[in-house]
This record gives C-alpha cells, structure tokens and sequence, in this order.
C-alpha cells in the first residue's frame, strides 16, 4: 500500500533555532513530492515540488530534500520565527497508472515559541 | 495572477440534502483535483478532471460526483448528505505541463458542516 508518514506529529521549538521537518513514503516509483504549509482552517500553500530526478529544491529559509532509495524526505527551515507556525503536509505522486494523485502524510504541526 | 477560488467558503446543511460547490482554477490551468480533510481521515482524493473529463477517482460512494467545463471550472456535489459528510472540501489546480512538474495548487477550501 502506498502510504505517506510523517512523524513527530507535533513539534515546539524556539524562535530563531534551524529545525528539519521528515517524510517518509513506502514506493520509491513517484514522479514528485511536495512540501505544504496549512494554517488553521484555512486551505494549502505550496512551499516546494522536488521532482523525482531532483535530490533537493530552495526557496528563501526552506530547503527541502529528496531520497528516493530510502523513501525519505527532510525540509529544513532555517533561522525559525512564530509566523512559521503552522502544520506542515507533505504529498507524494506515485506512479500509479491511472490513478496520479497526491497521497498526503498526516502533517506535523509546528509552533514556535518567541 | 489570481489563485484559486472556492465558493462558497461555508456552507451548513442537514442530513438528506444535496450540496454542490464551485472550484475556479488559476487562468491556464487545465487540471482540477478535488480533496477532503476531517480530523480522522486527514486530506483524501475524490476526482480530478482535465478537459472536462473525469480522469482519476478517490474511493468515496457514488453520492460523491464532479464534473468540469469547457473553461476549466468545476463543481462537486454531494447528494443525501450524511454527518460524516462534514469536512473542509478542497479544490486544486495544476497547469498538467508533464507529471514530473505538476505542481499543484490549492484553493482556500469550502467548510462544509452537515446536522
């Protein structure tokens, strides 16, 4: 079955602290994974895409990471602040013929602490 | 560029109705996926349509459907609403240049709540 997991599902730490959020998925056939952010009630911002040929992608204070042969995913913020609060999704397109979708973790949710 | 737009944002019904909610896409974008998020079953795929046509399927029941029009817009609908029918209903666009790419992109999404 082709599942996503992310674990720790919640995560504190202080503002100003580097901190490295994990995904794992179970098939290493995808054509790409993709790191959300989502406040609370409100819908999904995509922050990165790393194709499956890709080992990593940045945009500002993310860096987001890709092994496929270990099925693992790292996204790496740096120097933390309290508007990086938020719960953080990651999502895998298997290639699943027929059936490309993206097959979401539960999330981890962040908190920064000032 | 606009972003994706979801109407309505709320919407509250009662068991045995029917609900349809609207999707519009970023301008280009062909591809519109739709997905549910409840507390327990975090985020799942119902459908996604390209070209006015259903091209992928979630494994929700037949009460569940979509379509899309010629200018990309979709709707999903919902008949004999159920309580577990409560969930926040979101919409994604995709500009579909090839699978590897394929970005996708989300709306604000509807709350649906069901009594």
């Amino acid at each position: 079955k082709q599942e996503v997991t992310q674990i720790p599902a919640a995560l504190s730490v202080p503002e100003g602290e580097n901190l490295v959020l994990n995904c794992s998925f179970t098939d290493s056939a995808i054509y790409n994974l993709q790191w959300f952010r989502q406040d609370p009630g409100k819908g999904l911002t995509s922050l990165l895409l790393i194709q499956s040929s890709q080992r990593e992608q940045t945009s500002g204070r993310l860096n987001a990471s890709l092994d496929k042969s270990s099925g693992r995913s790292t996204l790496y913020i740096a120097a933390s602040q309290p508007g990086d609060s938020a719960t953080y999704l990651c999502a895998v397109s298997y290639r699943t013929f027929g059936n490309e979708k993206l097959t979401f973790g539960t999330g981890t949710r962040l908190t920064i602490i000032p | 560029k606009a972003g994706v737009t979801q109407t309505p944002r709320y919407l509250i019904k009662t068991r045995g109705q029917q609900v349809t909610l609207s999707c519009s896409p970023i301008s280009g974008h062909r591809s519109v996926s739709w997905y549910q998020q409840t507390p327990g079953q975090g985020l799942q795929f119902l459908f996604e349509y390209f070209s006015e046509t259903q091209r992928n399927k979630g494994n929700f029941p037949g009460r569940f459907s979509g379509r899309q029009f010629s200018n990309s817009r979709s709707e999903m609908n919902v008949s004999t609403l159920e309580l577990g029918d409560s969930a926040l209903y979101l919409c994604a666009s995709s500009p579909w240049s090839n699978r590897e790419n394929n970005e996708q992109f989300f709306g604000p999404g509807t709350r649906l709540t069901v009594l």
